[in-house]
């Protein structure tokens, strides 16, 4: 069974300071493996994705991952933080079936000034 | 490009009576979703399309019925809301998925309370 574990439920890092957002997964095939943000009172946006090509994937707004398939993680992160990236972050795991599409619990960032 | 609307934003209802949510998205996209998000759940799938006229049950389909009747909009009904029921609701698009998944662009969410 597919499942996909966030580590922390809760980050807390200073403005300038780099991030780590941590997520592992579990899945019996090769995934696609995406990272979401969702700001306060809003959807999701797509941050980045993998899917079988480079194991580092770079997103948008300086956000990078790297895809390891021996430790079945996809960890999220950032060099340097800025105030505008608090929001609550989701690690989803899909396929190969249509339905098969598992969220993280999220992990809430909170920039400090 | 509106991307992905949903409608309405905001609903209240009483334990019993029922709803439609309607979700609209004009980026020609076969597959769409309906999830609903609880605190500290994330999302789960409950119900969702691969393209016009079909349908099928996700994680938590219980209590819900949908629609494709057309390929730009999907509907989420509620028959007879429950307190249980009481969530924030969003849409989303893509291209593919399955094995192909894509990049899934969501609604703005609609929050509805069942009292």
């Amino acid at each position: 069974a597919q499942s996909v574990t966030q580590l922390d439920s809760h980050v807390s890092v200073s403005e300038g300071t780099p991030v780590l957002l941590r997520c592992n997964y579990s899945s019996s095939y090769s995934p696609s493996l995406f990272w979401y943000v969702q700001h306060p009172n809003k959807g999701l946006q797509l941050l980045l994705k993998y899917t079988s090509a480079a194991t580092l994937v770079k997103g948008i707004n300086g956000f990078e991952a790297e895809f390891k398939k021996s430790e079945t993680s996809f960890h999220l992160t950032k060099p340097s933080a800025h105030m505008s990236d608090a929001a609550e972050y989701f690690c989803v795991v899909s396929g190969p079936r249509d339905d098969k599409i598992i969220f993280g619990k999220g992990t809430r960032l909170h920039i400090l000034p | 490009n509106a991307g992905v609307t949903q409608t309405p934003k905001f609903r209240v209802l009483k334990t019993g009576q029922s709803m439609t949510l309607l979700c609209a998205q004009d980026m020609n996209h076969e597959y769409m979703y309906w999830y609903r998000q609880d605190p500290g759940m994330g999302l789960r799938l409950i119900h969702y399309s691969v393209g016009e006229g079909t349908t099928a049950k996700g994680e938590v389909p219980d209590g819900y019925n949908v629609s494709r009747l057309k390929k730009q909009n999907f509907l989420l009904g509620l028959e007879s809301a429950a307190p249980s029921q009481t969530s924030v609701y969003f849409c989303a698009s893509s291209y593919s998925g399955g094995p192909l998944a894509d990049t899934q662009y969501f609604g703005p969410g609609t929050r509805l309370t069942v009292l």
